[in-house]
């Protein structure tokens, strides 16, 4: 049973370019969220995906995008880089949006290197 | 708004030592807590959860019960193994309304344990 992945594990890009990161839920899991962790802080909430559509959003500027596809794979696009978007970006996935609190499993991340 | 608040790290034990790593939170509603642990250059892993007051999460002999007088999930073991090291999150969701599905988390707390 597969878990969450996530590509790529690293990636460099430089000031100003635009960078997709992609995510696969585990199996049977339909929801979809996006985190960010900076170096020695916890993970923020970025957006969350359900049915395709931006159900919630945390605290980030319009130059973090989403998407999520038919078949709950979902992206996270960032525009017009900065050096403060190196981070970790965890994707973490989950079931439905009852009003049970499912736990949400975590991918490894993609390690991302504003230069 | 929601916060949660993990006591200043790191820790540093010997093995078979008894470890407690405190945390806080504030919450709008009525939150579900979790623990998470994150081992070097991997993703996060549920370690255990709460869903209700004076519930008692337990995995891997790690135990934190619900305290909602003290608004409290403090973290503990009984004896560490040097297999423990690794950086402990304390996070909230609030079942239901705008907030649910969202994780929000402590700063972490980075356990090291020596044989």
């Amino acid at each position: 049973d597969a878990g969450v992945t996530q590509s790529p594990t690293h990636l460099i890009k430089t000031r100003g370019q635009q960078v997709t990161l992609r995510c696969s839920p585990k199996s049977g899991h339909d929801t979809v969220s996006w985190y960010q962790q900076a170096l020695g802080q916890g993970p923020q909430f970025i957006f969350q995906y359900y049915e395709e559509e931006e159900r919630q959003r945390g605290n980030f500027p319009d130059r973090f995008s989403g998407h999520q596809f038919p078949n709950y794979s979902s992206e996270l696009n960032v525009n017009a880089l900065l050096l403060g978007d190196s981070a970790l970006y965890l994707c973490a996935s989950s079931l439905g949006v009852g009003l049970e609190n499912q736990p949400q499993h975590f991918g490894d991340g993609t390690r991302l290197s504003i230069l | 708004g929601n916060s949660v608040t993990q006591m200043e790290g790191p820790v540093t034990l010997s093995e078979e030592a008894f470890l407690t790593i405190n945390c806080t939170y504030t919450a709008t509603g009525y939150p579900s807590l979790f623990w998470y642990v994150q081992y070097p250059g991997e993703g996060l892993q549920l370690l255990l959860k709460a869903t209700k007051a004076d519930d008692k999460g337990s995995n891997k002999g790690f135990e934190a019960t619900y305290r909602k007088e003290t608004t409290s999930f403090h973290l503990e073991k009984g004896s560490v193994q040097v297999s423990d090291s690794a950086v402990y999150f304390c996070a909230l969701s609030i079942a239901g309304g705008t907030s649910y599905g969202k994780l929000t988390f402590g700063q972490g707390t980075i356990l090291t344990v020596h044989p």
